[in-house]
């Protein structure tokens, strides 16, 4: 599976834009990009997924980058709700084989201040 | 019905005890998935079940058995376990199986909270 880079954590402000970003350089052309979130306590949750154009819907937007070897998931507006771990996963979606699991990275851990 | 629902949500199970951690959704998916979690660590795919057939297991221990008795149910049935077996049990599904194409997002259960003594 290919891979995606991080940052470890990350802080934002009550009612503020956040932008996360995540490098896959080597991601292929039926890899599509998988964001997930993980608030404490609780299992993994669906945020957006995309491959090639910017993606919003009721949760956030992803912007991907024209060559596609990066992604950015945008929070319009921070809330306290949406501190957790936010995971940039290459889900390959190609027909046939084994492939196309879900992996999760080491994500980035969004801390949100009132 | 948009839920994968995991039970027990808490289980303290000895070293001798066979228990089982089970797994309902109803949304029709075509996949399910067991994963680990450690504490601080990211989920860990342990099974994949592609229309009610063991697909992928990912070189987990034999006391970890799981099994698919039709394609709303999974079970992970549990025996001999150690103590770092302790984590976070998640269970997923999704609408296609790996490998099928489409690109459809998973969804997860909050976990079972396994603990071994």
């Amino acid at each position: 599976d290919a891979k995606t880079t991080q940052p470890n954590s990350m802080e934002s402000n009550e009612e503020e834009p956040v932008h996360l970003p995540c490098n896959h350089s080597t991601i292929s052309g039926t890899d599509y990009i998988h964001w997930y979130r993980q608030l404490p306590s609780q299992g993994p949750e669906y945020v957006i997924h995309g491959l090639t154009s910017n993606v919003n819907n009721r949760m956030a937007s992803l912007a991907i980058a024209e060559d596609r070897k990066s992604s950015t998931l945008i929070l319009h507006r921070a809330t306290l709700r949406d501190a957790a771990v936010y995971y940039c996963i290459l889900r390959d979606v190609g027909y046939g084989g084994s492939q196309g699991n879900l992996i999760f990275g080491k994500g980035t851990k969004l801390s949100v201040k009132p | 019905d948009t839920e994968v629902t995991q039970t027990p949500k808490h289980l303290v199970m000895g070293m001798t005890n066979k228990k089982s951690l089970k797994c309902e959704q109803h949304m029709g998916h075509r996949a399910m998935y067991w994963y680990k979690q450690k504490a601080k660590k990211p989920p860990e795919l342990m099974f994949v079940y592609s229309y009610e057939k063991l697909s992928i297991n990912e070189s987990v221990p034999s006391r970890f058995s799981p099994e698919c008795p039709n394609s709303s149910l999974l079970n992970l049935h549990l025996h001999a376990l150690q103590p770092e077996d302790s984590a976070l049990y998640l269970c997923a599904s999704s609408r296609e199986a790996p490998g099928q194409g489409g690109g459809y997002g998973y969804t997860f259960g909050s976990g079972t909270r396994l603990t071994v003594v």
